[in-house]
């Protein structure tokens, strides 16, 4: 167990439809990061957040959208939904802002079904 | 930009045998190394990692070294057993945006 939540673990929805993913990182971490993880794709980092601001910006679509709250939670929008954001979509957390010298701790991930 | 290039999958072994996952990587100055597994239906942990040049990583009977003059942290394992089936993943920091490889499956055999 890695002490990061994800809600919910399975996600079906139609075309069109918007949705959110949410995220809890482990006690004590400031930053959140968002991916998306596709058999074509591979791993895609979103976006990254740290202490309540958006730090980086990876292959993140405009019809997505993140935000991290004051408790550190972390929600990913997906609007306007397509098939091929079918996906699983993986939370993490860590200790520090950036990845230098600092492991990343994955949730269990949300898979995302659209039909 | 930052990238990170691993040997495509599957891999697949029988058990006990030796273990070589290449990982090659290109970034800008020094940047800390990591394996990351993913065991099936799970998310990724971290395996081993190392943070400067010559380092060498180890966890679990895994080893990797960060070798500066080959930009390459490639995975090894001596004696592979069926309950290290899984994904592994590359992956380089040392900046804001970290970088993946795109993973190898390993399957071992009985």
């Amino acid at each position: 167990d890695s002490g990061v939540t994800q809600t919910p673990k399975h996600l079906i929805t139609a075309t069109g439809q918007r949705v959110t993913l949410r995220c809890s990182p482990r006690s004590g971490d400031l930053s959140v990061y968002w991916y998306q993880q596709s058999l074509d794709q591979g791993l895609q980092f979103l976006i990254q957040y740290y202490n309540g601001e958006e730090r980086a910006k990876g292959n993140i679509l405009e019809r997505f959208s993140a935000q991290q709250f004051p408790d550190l939670h972390s929600e990913l929008n997906l609007s306007s939904l397509e098939l091929g954001d079918s996906a699983l979509y993986f939370c993490a957390s860590s200790v520090v802002s950036g990845a230098v010298y600092n492991e990343q701790f994955f949730g269990p991930g949300t898979r995302l079904t659209v039909l | 930009g930052n990238s990170v290039t691993q040997m495509e999958g599957p891999v697949t072994l029988s058990e006990e045998a030796f273990l070589t996952i290449n990982c090659t990587y290109t970034a800008t100055g020094y940047p800390s190394l990591f394996w990351y597994v993913q065991y099936p239906g799970e998310g990724l942990q971290l395996l081993l990692k190392a943070t400067k040049a010559d380092d060498k990583g180890s966890n679990k009977g895994f080893e990797a070294t960060y070798r500066k003059e080959t930009t390459s942290f490639h995975l090894e394992k001596g004696s592979v057993q069926v309950s290290d089936s899984a994904v592994y993943f590359c992956a380089s920091g040392g900046s804001y945006i970290p970088t993946f490889g795109r993973g190898t499956s390993l399957i071992v055999h009985p």
